[in-house]
């Protein structure tokens, strides 16, 4: 079946770092990838998607490749903020075709520091 | 557009009664789903509905039940609750999107089981 893993966390990071979150996927068919954002309190916000191999995805200033050869959708940032600790969670759904079910990663916790 | 909303925010129950989480969106989407998310579980799919008068089951849907008879609005019915069923409730909606699929979420519903 459909599977999305990405890093453990939690992330801690200083204000300003380099911010690397890992995802990989398995996928019985043609997927869409997406990163959504979970800020504390709150529900998911779609971050950023990308639809077909190659394509880019990027918002806020984080961004992440669909990597068809290494099967992986890794999120980046070049700079983090405070006001990015948030959890952040890797899904998949297979285009086309009536099924609509979002696969998830577990998440990961990233906090930021002053 | 409010996008998906979801009542009530937060709710206690004791175990075995019974109570309705609510859920609509005004964005026309036709398909719709309910996930339930659990620390270290990611998000999971309890029930989904790609349309008025159609459901079907999920990951975990065992303890739940829904029905669409509008477009607009999605409940999830907890028919007896057990502990097992405390976590938070998100509820999605999503269009074809050209065949994208992207998913909208709700705030979802905070739900403890004494």
């Amino acid at each position: 079946g459909d599977s999305v893993t990405q890093m453990e966390g939690p992330v801690t990071l200083s204000e300003e770092a380099f911010l690397t979150i890992n995802c990989t996927y398995t996928a019985t068919g043609y997927p869409s990838l997406f990163w959504y954002v979970q800020y504390p309190g709150e529900g998911l916000q779609l971050l950023l998607k990308a639809t077909k191999a190659d394509d880019k995805g990027s918002n806020k200033g984080f961004e992440a490749t669909y990597r068809k050869e290494t099967t992986s959708f890794h999120l980046e940032k070049g700079s983090v903020q405070v006001s990015d600790s948030a959890v952040y969670f890797c899904a998949l759904i297979i285009s086309g075709g009536s099924n609509y079910k979002l696969t998830f990663g577990k998440g990961t916790l990233l906090t930021v520091n002053p | 557009n409010a996008g998906v909303t979801q009542t009530p925010k937060f709710q206690v129950l004791k175990t075995g009664q019974s109570m309705t989480l609510q859920c609509a969106q005004d964005m026309n989407h036709e398909y719709m789903s309910w996930y339930r998310q659990d620390p270290g579980m990611g998000l999971r799919l309890i029930h989904y509905s790609v349309g008025a008068g159609i459901t079907d089951q999920g990951e975990v849907p065992n303890g739940y039940n829904v029905s669409r008879s509008t477009t607009e609005d999605f409940p999830l019915r907890l028919l007896s609750a057990a502990p097992s069923q405390t976590s938070v409730y998100f509820c999605a909606s999503s269009s074809p999107d050209r065949g994208h699929k992207t998913q909208y979420f709700g705030p979802g519903t905070r739900l403890l089981v004494l």
